[in-house]
């Protein structure tokens, strides 16, 4: 079972609401990805939890917020969002967590969030 | 940074034809991996690669490391529509990324019946 669940489907929120997009995975991973992803292009790594620890963070704007509140859930909490904002958001997740130099883990995606800005 | 230079861009091809795409990099990856992705979902593995030359299969799909590790490709044979989507190739594990996955630009395929 490689399978990542992300909740809701669609989100269309105003540019004064706060929301927060659910990632779930059950297959003891440690280390799970927040990813952006605009049409036709590749995705774009936000956010890596190693072990529920905040390992790397991308020069995301502050608006986003990520959160790991145990080894199987990542939240993404959004606040003051702008229309650019509007894209897919992705959550992956592998098994091993992060380490440095040349090791690899294979990440699988979850379905996504499209979200909406207006 | 490392890119990855994945072609061609896009491919228009009938119902049974085989499909070939690839990537090359500058510089040297670790694992090569295949994604694809359906309109509206996330990418889905098709293909991981973790050896220098080595040659995998997955039902039609075959995929090959390139021995100097900057390069694999991607063959798709006896095409079928569901085979329409963008595939994405990454690199991982590399000089200097680490666990990061660098993805190609993708290849937008669409299969006419």
């Amino acid at each position: 079972d490689t399978e990542v669940t992300q909740t809701p489907k669609h989100l269309v929120m105003g540019m004064t609401n706060k929301k927060s997009l659910k990632c779930e995975q059950h297959m003891g991973h440690r280390a799970m990805y927040w990813y952006k992803q605009k049409a036709k292009k590749p995705p774009e790594l936000m956010f890596v939890y190693s072990y529920e620890k905040l390992s790397i963070n991308e020069s995301v704007p502050s608006r986003f917020s990520p959160e790991c509140p145990n080894s199987s859930l990542l939240n993404l909490h959004l606040h003051a969002l702008q229309p650019e904002d509007s894209a897919l958001y992705l959550c992956a997740s592998s098994r091993k967590g992060l380490a440095g130099g040349a090791s690899t883990d294979t990440q699988y995606f979850g379905p996504g969030t499209r979200l909406t800005v207006l | 940074g490392q890119q990855l230079n994945q072609s061609p861009q896009s491919m228009f091809i009938q119902e049974g034809e085989d499909v070939s795409m690839n990537c090359t990099s500058s510089s040297i990856f670790n694992t090569w991996l295949w994604y694809k992705q359906d309109p509206g979902e996330g990418p889905v593995l098709l293909i991981a690669l973790y050896k220098a030359g080595e040659l995998t299969s997955n039902g039609r799909l075959t995929a090959q490391f390139g021995i100097t590790r900057k390069d694999s490709f991607l063959n798709i044979s006896a095409s079928i529509p569901s085979d329409v989507g963008i595939y994405f190739c990454a690199g991982q594990g590399g000089e200097t990324s680490g666990s990061r996955l660098t993805f190609g630009e993708g290849t937008q395929l669409t299969v006419n019946p």
